[in-house]
């Protein structure tokens, strides 16, 4: 069965610092996995996907992700925080073939943002 | 373009009563998936539909809940005989197929309130 952990439920840092989201993930088979971020009070919305293609993926807002199989890993990172990065993110893994593409959510990552 | 859309945003029902989410796929969107989103629960598949089908039914957490999608757009999940525990945010996501790299493109939710 498909499953992700996010290992840490909140991070803290400096505005000017890096990011660094940490998902493990485990799958049977090749997985699609995701980075959704939610802004409060507002709808989830995709940062970046990997789907077999090229293992370190860019997103919006400068994350970006590396896929590492050998490590069962889809860390998300980010140069520099701005104020606006805070949020609630997301790791997802994407569902068995013959599941209609549902997703499965870790259990979120709080960033906070200190100026 | 217009994205998904659904009403009510938020909604408050006493216990025992039935309430119905409706949600707006992006025009063209094949397939359509509901979550919940909960404060024990985290993020949770509840059903998928492609065009008006729901093949798997089984993310639905008890018989008072189900379903339907008319016309390959817009779909209703209903919750009979409302509970406390019900109380969540319901989120409606749709993408153009059901294939595991599709991404989901989410809605802003309906925040439900059972008292």
């Amino acid at each position: 069965a498909q499953s992700v952990t996010q290992l840490d439920s909140h991070v803290s840092v400096s505005e000017g610092t890096p990011v660094l989201l940490r998902c493990n993930y485990s799958s049977s088979y090749s997985p699609s996995l995701f980075w959704y971020v939610q802004h409060p009070n507002k709808g989830l919305q995709l940062l970046l996907k990997y789907t077999s293609a090229a293992t370190l993926v860019k997103g919006i807002n400068g994350f970006e992700a590396e896929f590492k199989k050998s490590e069962t890993s889809f860390h998300l990172t980010k140069p520099s925080a701005h104020m606006s990065d805070a949020a609630e993110y997301f790791c997802v893994v994407s569902g068995a073939y013959n599941q209609g593409g549902k997703l499965i959510f870790g259990q979120g990552t709080e960033l906070s943002v200190k100026p | 373009g217009a994205g998904v859309s659904q009403s009510p945003s938020n909604k408050v029902t006493e216990k025992g009563k039935d309430v119905e989410l409706r949600c707006d796929p992006i025009s063209g969107h094949t397939a359509l998936y509901w979550y919940r989103q909960s404060l024990g629960q985290g993020l949770e598949f509840l059903i998928y539909f492609q065009g008006n089908s729901a093949p798997d039914k089984s993310g639905l957490p008890s018989d008072r809940f189900s379903a339907e999608r008319t016309g390959g757009s817009v779909s209703t999940l209903t919750i009979q005989r409302t509970q406390q525990e019900d109380s969540a945010v319901y989120l409606c996501a749709s993408s153009t197929g059901l294939f595991i790299q599709e991404t989901q493109y989410f809605g802003p939710g309906t925040r439900l309130l059972v008292l």
